[in-house]
């Protein structure tokens, strides 16, 4: 069955770089990887997406390895309004279960 | 640009009664999703509907959870009858196209089942 997982949570420190990994098996060769942010009562917020190696927009970057059987977000320079939860999402296209969120990090940024 | 439109925000009702959720999605967004959001969990995809069609809806439960996007636009989403396990968020997103398109999400209907 398609799974993606994440850590449950991260504390950082305003200005600090941060990098929250999803593993994801099963993906298939054509399946983008796209991450999402969530603050408390509101839907998730696109934040960027990839396929392969690395994507970078000016909010975050996404590494994906060779094997693509994680991918990584990285946020800049994180401040306190970046305290979210953050998911990843994925396509199984290949089989499974289509469409999975990965189990969600809770990212803490403190002064 | 108007966001995804739900309603309503919020419901409170008893096991065994039945419940709606509606929501309009993006004007010209061609597909629309509904997800379940359990609390300290991930969106998990209940339907996928591409115009009026369904894309995917194999994590419906299907004896008590139905779903419609008549005219290929706003879409309901119901169920009938109510467990206590249905306690939710229930989302509704759409795209411009297939699921690899950015999603825009509403903000979500809380159902509460008592």
């Amino acid at each position: 069955l398609a799974k993606t997982t994440q850590p449950i949570s991260m504390d950082s420190y305003e200005g600090q770089e941060v990098n929250i990994t999803c593993s994801h098996n099963n993906i298939a060769t054509n399946d983008y990887i796209t991450w999402y942010q969530q603050f408390p009562s509101q839907g998730p917020r696109f934040i960027i997406q990839g396929y392969k190696t690395k994507v970078t927009n000016e909010v975050a970057s996404l590494f994906i390895p060779a094997d693509r059987k994680s991918s990584t977000l990285s946020l800049p320079r994180v401040s306190l309004s970046d305290t979210a939860v953050y998911y990843c999402l994925v396509g199984f296209t290949g089989g499974g279960n289509k469409l999975t969120f990965g189990t969600g990090t809770q990212l803490k940024v403190e002064l | 640009e108007a966001g995804v439109a739900q309603s309503p925000r919020y419901k409170i009702i008893e096991k065994r009664q039945s419940v709606a959720f509606w929501c309009n999605p993006i004007s010209g967004h061609a597909t629309l999703y509904w997800y379940q959001q359990i609390l300290g969990q991930g969106p998990k995809l209940l339907i996928q509907f591409q115009n009026n069609g369904v894309v995917d809806d194999s994590q419906l439960p299907k004896d008590r959870f139905s779903a419609e996007r008549l005219k290929g636009v706003d879409s309901t989403l119901k169920i009938q009858p109510a467990k206590l396990e249905d306690s939710a968020v229930y989302l509704c997103a759409s795209s411009s196209g297939g699921w690899a398109y950015e999603q825009y999400f509403g903000p979500g209907t809380r159902l509460t089942v008592t």
